[in-house]
């Protein structure tokens, strides 16, 4: 069954630790995108790519970075864990459409982070 | 730059009863699109529905159906018939026509609560 998938769930780490969220999926989407949510608050998107190779940066900065290798996979690593990176982090994908068509995006289950 | 804005943080509403989330949007653009989209707690964000500017019509899907008024830029969801599963955040988002980066602007969600 297609779908994205997020590892892990949940996670507890202390300051200064290295992590990588994982973000995967199945559609063989070309667009992946990267969202933090903080509670009861909006979604802002902080990396988005477009395609094997291609990362930027989204609307929000963020002390983390993205690689795109592979279509399927859009990894997020925080080299130096703080806790203002307490929050709960979205993957997403869609389809690439012709101009002027809107993309439907498909989200993952979410990571919940909290830094001690 | 595109805001959106959802004024109601909280919303109750009895089994196979009526609500209306509201939203209102700004922009400066002619055409985009208009989404909700519902997340469950702990489970994936999903697209309830989508509603392209250009159609004056409002869109509708099953017991979902919004009130779209573009000079007023307002976009409301009305859920008939609320059932127990409908209990979630539900996010208004916007798009624009074509926009490059298919980024998704959201509100700050509306969290409803469904009674039974």
């Amino acid at each position: 069954e297609a779908d994205i998938y997020q590892t892990p769930r949940y996670l507890v780490i202390g300051t200064g630790k290295k992590i990588t969220l994982e973000c995967s999926q199945t559609m063989g989407h070309d667009k992946m995108y990267w969202y933090q949510q903080d509670p009861g608050m909006e979604l802002h998107l902080i990396h988005y790519s477009y395609g094997v190779n291609s990362t930027e940066k989204g609307d929000l900065s963020s002390e983390s970075t993205v690689s795109r290798i592979r279509t399927e996979h859009f990894p997020l690593t925080l080299e130096s864990a703080r806790p203002s990176h307490t929050s709960q982090y979205l993957c997403a994908s869609s389809e690439s459409t012709p101009p002027n068509s809107y993309n439907e995006q498909f989200f993952g289950p979410g990571t919940r982070l909290t830094v001690l | 730059a595109q805001t959106v804005t959802q004024s109601q943080p909280e919303m109750s509403v009895q089994e196979a009863e009526t609500v209306t989330l509201s939203c209102t949007y700004d922009t400066s653009e002619s055409d985009y699109y208009l989404f909700w989209y519902k997340q469950p707690p702990s489970r994936q964000m999903i697209l309830v529905i989508r509603q392209e500017a250009y159609k004056q019509q409002n869109a509708t899907e099953n017991r979902f159906s919004v009130n779209f008024q573009k000079a007023a830029k307002s976009f409301s969801l009305k859920i008939s018939d609320s059932q127990l599963g409908d209990a979630a955040m539900y996010f208004c988002a916007y798009n624009p026509y074509g926009g490059s980066q298919g980024n998704l602007i959201f509100g700050k969600g509306t969290k409803l609560s469904v009674k039974p």
